[in-house]
């Protein structure tokens, strides 16, 4: 069975940072390109980010280009986005999940997360 | 506001069959395929359709899409009260070189 564990979500401060992880078992990590999809409170879901199965290619959605960084540790079966210079706005339901490819442009994903709250605000 | 436009709301009686509509240009829908997701609030997104009009296994044959040119639709007959919930059209934009989701339709089961 899929399962994705995203790390717990925090409370943070304008202008910080926080790294999430989402842990990945019950399929062969690095064939599946993976992705970081949000929610903002009262919003519709938001893509984030996306890697590739080997980690050589990599997407981000403007809102976050230059301050987020997704990457993926197939040793450790592990995803992550590095987020940075935090915003009000980046608060949002963060989600994992899983394409049915490898390629970093897939935009079918079959499995997601259950999502992490992460929460930016003085 | 999203490249992708579908209606903000949508309802329907038990029973009823709905559609649900997402309209896109060539840089989306019309050129790569389209995925539809079902999420109620607070619960893990899940896939309803994939490539255009596939149906992932455990869906209900009771969800279909369909996808002409710029524009797909998602729809949903023999509503039941366990429909109502967001859903979303996500395609891959080449001009952007990002995934779109539309902005979400919340269907309402009066």
């Amino acid at each position: 069975e899929v399962q994705l564990l995203e790390s717990e979500g925090k409370l943070l401060q304008p202008g910080g940072s926080l790294r999430l992880s989402c842990a990945a078992s019950g399929f062969s990590f690095s064939y599946y390109a993976m992705s970081w999809v949000r929610q903002a409170p009262g919003r519709g879901l938001e893509w984030v980010a996306s890697i590739s199965g080997r980690g050589e290619t990599t997407y981000y959605a403007d809102s976050v280009q230059g301050r987020f960084t997704i990457s993926r540790d197939n040793s450790k079966n592990t995803l992550y986005l590095e987020m940075s210079s935090l915003r009000a706005d980046d608060t949002a339901v963060y989600y994992c999940a899983k394409a049915i490819l490898l390629q970093a442009h897939d935009t079918d994903f079959d499995s997601w997360g259950q999502g992490t709250l992460v929460t930016v605000s003085s | 506001q999203s490249v992708v436009t579908q209606p903000p709301s949508a309802s329907g009686t038990p029973g009823q069959r709905v559609t649900i509509s997402c309209s896109g240009s060539s840089s989306n829908i019309g050129r790569n395929s389209v995925n539809w997701y079902q999420h109620f609030p607070g619960t893990a997104p899940r896939v309803l359709i994939h490539s255009n009009n596939q149906r992932p296994s455990g869906v209900p044959d009771r969800f279909s899409g369909s996808k002409s040119g710029t524009s797909a639709s998602l729809a949903i007959s023999g509503l039941q009260s366990e429909d109502e919930a967001d859903y979303y059209c996500v395609a891959w934009d080449a001009s952007l070189n990002g995934v779109v989701f539309g902005g979400g339709t919340k269907l309402t089961v009066l």
